[in-house]
C-alpha cells in the first residue's frame, strides 16, 4: 500500500504553543504533501516537499522529510484556535495516496 | 468562484435506490478524481480520469461508475446504494505540475447516509 499513516492520531494543545504531527509511508516517493481538513470541509493543500529536500518552511508551517526513515513532519509553529483541524499527508506521483490524518485541537 | 463543486452535499437514500453525485471543476485541470471517506477520516482514492484514461481502485465495487461529459465534469453514479456505501464523497482535480506530483483540489464533500 502506498497509504501514509498519520501520527498520533489527536492531539489537544494550549494556543501559542507548536503541534508537531509525523507522517510515516511505505514506499519509494517522489514527493510528500501535507493537508488540512476543517471539519465538514474539503481538504486543502499547504505545502509540498521534494524526496530530494530536507526542509520546508511556509510561514508558521515546517515540513521535514527523512527519506531514509521514509518519514515526514509537519510543524505548526505558534498555534492558533483557527489551526485546529485534521491534518494528512499524501505521496503519489499522480493519483494522491492519503493517511488517516492526525486531528489536532487548539484550545483558545 | 468554486473551484471544485459538488452536488448535492447533503444526500439521504433508502437501501437499494440509485443516485448520483455531481461535480464539476472551474480549474481547466486535466485528471478528475472521486475519493471517498469513511467514518473513521479514513480518505480512499475510487478513480482518476482524464481524458486518456480512466483508472479504477479495484477494491470499488462496481456498483459505482463515473461518468465524464466532458473534461471539466466527473459525474458519481451509484447503483443498489448499501448501508456500507454511508460515507462522504470528494470530488477533486489536478493537472500535472511543473514539481513532481500534482497538488489536488477538493470539493466541499457530498454527505451520502443509506438508510
Amino acid at each position: 500500500s502506498q497509504q501514509g499513516e498519520e501520527d498520533p492520531q489527536a492531539l489537544s494543545i494550549q494556543e501559542g504553543e507548536n503541534a508537531t504531527m509525523n507522517c510515516s509511508y511505505k514506499t519509494s516517493i517522489n514527493n510528500l504533501q501535507w493537508y488540512r481538513q476543517n471539519s465538514g470541509r474539503g481538504l486543502v493543500h499547504l505545502i509540498l516537499i521534494r524526496s530530494n529536500e530536507r526542509e520546508k518552511h511556509s510561514g508558521r508551517l515546517r515540513v521535514t522529510l527523512d527519506t531514509s526513515k521514509k518519514s515526514s513532519s509537519l510543524l505548526i509553529t505558534a498555534s492558533r484556535a483557527a489551526d485546529t483541524a485534521s491534518y494528512f499527508c499524501a505521496t503519489g506521483a499522480n493519483n494522491l495516496f492519503f493517511g488517516t490524518g492526525t486531528r489536532l485541537t487548539v484550545i483558545p | 468562484d468554486t473551484a471544485v463543486s459538488q452536488t448535492p452535499k447533503y444526500l439521504v437514500t433508502q437501501m437499494g435506490n440509485d443516485k448520483s453525485i455531481k461535480c464539476e471543476q472551474n480549474l481547466g485541470h486535466d485528471t478528475m478524481y472521486w475519493y471517498k471517506q469513511d467514518s473513521k477520516k479514513f480518505l480512499k482514492i475510487m478513480f482518476s480520469y482524464n481524458n486518456k484514461e480512466l483508472i479504477i481502485n479495484e477494491t470499488v465495487p462496481n456498483r459505482f461508475s463515473p461518468k465524464s461529459p466532458d473534461k471539466a465534469h466527473l459525474n458519481l453514479h451509484i447503483n443498489s446504494l448499501e448501508l456500507g456505501d454511508s460515507a462522504v464523497y470528494f470530488c477533486a482535480s489536478s493537472t500535472p505540475g511543473r514539481e513532481l506530483g500534482n497538488t489536488i483540489y477538493f470539493g466541499e464533500g457530498s454527505w451520502l447516509t443509506v438508510v
